[in-house]
């Protein structure tokens, strides 16, 4: 049972619009991360956040975690054909070593 | 290349067949993770390993499911009695250990994909 919800579930848009992508549960995570993943590979890594209403950007990507530690956000800014992917979520609970992967985004941006 | 490795890429199987996947981590991580994923949906966890222990196991596996890492490097999933349901992506992760708590970072190999006929 996925405890992280994505939302929305697709997004498709034109090369230069800005979008959002929520993560949200009723649990409260250590820390979360950010993924994404091309077809036919493994997820990456694009960020980790760990502080309640931090705030971390990466190019044109920005990513905020909840104050509560329950959701967190990815705005993307201006997007590129090459933000194109699934992006997931994921929350590491206390006192666990494992992940919990989020439902998942896929993107898709059309020059 | 010294990342994750996962073999078979693809392996197509007929119901009621065994299966078996194995994952070469990144060479100096003790963790190892096994999570499946279906088309378009986030990885589910499935079962993790420190060194060549098996510390947890997700309680959604069946029985069918045995994951072994015998001397605490590469490590294998069997599927037994393969079913249409078990059809998906089986990805593996390894991660160091030792940066505090929980897992850090998940370097994941490009998976696992299995169609059950």
């Amino acid at each position: 049972t996925q405890l992280l919800e994505q939302s929305p579930q697709f997004l498709s848009i034109q090369e230069g619009e800005n979008l959002t992508v929520y993560c949200n549960s009723s649990s409260v995570f250590s820390s979360l991360q950010w993924y994404r993943q091309e077809p036919g590979e493994g997820p990456v890594l694009l960020v980790t956040v760990v502080t309640g209403g931090e705030v971390k950007k990466l190019k044109r990507l920005t990513f905020q975690f909840g104050d509560a530690r329950k959701d967190s956000s990815l705005h993307i800014t201006a997007a590129q054909p090459g933000d194109t992917g699934l992006y997931l979520c994921a929350g590491e609970s206390y006192n666990t070593d494992k992940l919990i992967f989020g439902t998942g985004t896929r993107l898709q941006v059309f020059p | 290349d010294t990342g994750v490795s996962q073999n078979p890429r693809h392996k197509i199987t007929k119901r009621g067949q065994n299966v078996t996947f194995r994952c070469d981590p990144i060479s100096e991580h003790n963790r190892l993770y096994w999570y499946r994923q279906t088309l378009g949906q986030g990885p589910e966890f499935l079962t993790y390993f420190q060194n060549e222990a098996q510390l947890e196991k997700s309680r959604l596996l069946s029985d069918r499911f045995s994951a072994e890492r015998p001397k605490g490097s590469f490590s294998t999933l069997e599927i037994q009695r393969t079913e249409q349901g078990d059809s998906a992506m089986y990805l593996c992760a390894s991660s160091p250990s030792g940066r505090g708590p929980g897992p850090g970072e998940l370097f994941f190999g490009e998976g696992s994909r299995l169609t059950v006929l």
